[in-house]
């Protein structure tokens, strides 16, 4: 069974440039996670998806980031425009429960975004 | 709002030690909680997640306990490895609230 797919790995961009990362959930998962990831930290969420519906953005920049999640299945977050601070991994995660408590909870291999 | 932290922060041993990683938090009223392991460059790698109603999970050479009322998680790794140097982290779910990580442990297994 295929696990949590990201791409790109890695991208370089230039300050104010914009820049998305997509993510492909284990199949069968309704629930998404975008994660930051700086150096020597845990991850901490931006925002947590169950099937379409954003149940948990409160983290998320909204002024720069965007996230969607079209039919429940793949998402993509987006950075417009990206600032050096913004350098970090993006990881994404999916579970399979939601409600009083999440399932295990599985990760993909991350983005690392570098603003120049 | 809960926080997790995780001590030491970085641990150094000779393969073939027996190990304990802990794990503390702050707001016992949890639903689950879940060891990872990160190496460099990667993402995380679930280990052993210990549900609500369990104390304890084993899985080969590693054994998690929990214990909510105290707020704490030890992973016990045994007969270390080469191979087991990684950073460990421990994630708590607040009943659904979404997992918040503990900052890791980075350990070095010393051939």
């Amino acid at each position: 069974e295929a696990g949590v797919v990201q791409s790109p790995r890695y991208k370089i961009i230039e300050k104010k440039q914009p820049v998305a990362f997509w993510c492909n959930p284990i199949s069968g998962h309704n629930t998404l996670y975008w994660y930051l990831q700086n150096l020597g930290q845990g991850p901490e969420l931006l925002i947590r998806y169950e099937n379409e519906e954003a149940v948990d953005d409160s983290q998320l920049p909204k002024d720069r980031f965007s996230a969607e999640r079209l039919k429940g299945v793949d998402s993509t977050l987006k950075i417009q425009p990206a600032e050096l601070g913004d350098s970090a991994v993006y990881l994404c995660a999916s579970s399979s429960l939601a409600g009083d408590g999440t399932g295990e909870l599985f990760f993909g291999e991350g983005s690392r975004l570098t603003v120049l | 709002k809960q926080e997790v932290t995780q001590i030491p922060a970085a641990l150094s041993v000779p393969e073939g030690e027996n190990l304990v990683l802990n794990c503390s938090f702050t707001d016992s009223a949890i639903y689950n909680l879940q060891w990872f392991r990160q190496d460099p460059g990667k993402g995380l790698t679930s280990l052993l997640l210990i549900q609500s109603s369990q104390r304890e999970q084993t899985s080969g050479r590693l054994n998690a306990s929990l214990d909510k009322s105290s707020g704490r998680s030890t992973l016990y790794i045994a007969a270390s490895q080469p191979g087991d140097s990684a950073t460990y982290l421990c994630a708590v779910d607040n009943y659904g609230q979404n997992f918040v990580f503990g900052p890791g442990t980075r350990l070095s297994v010393l051939p």
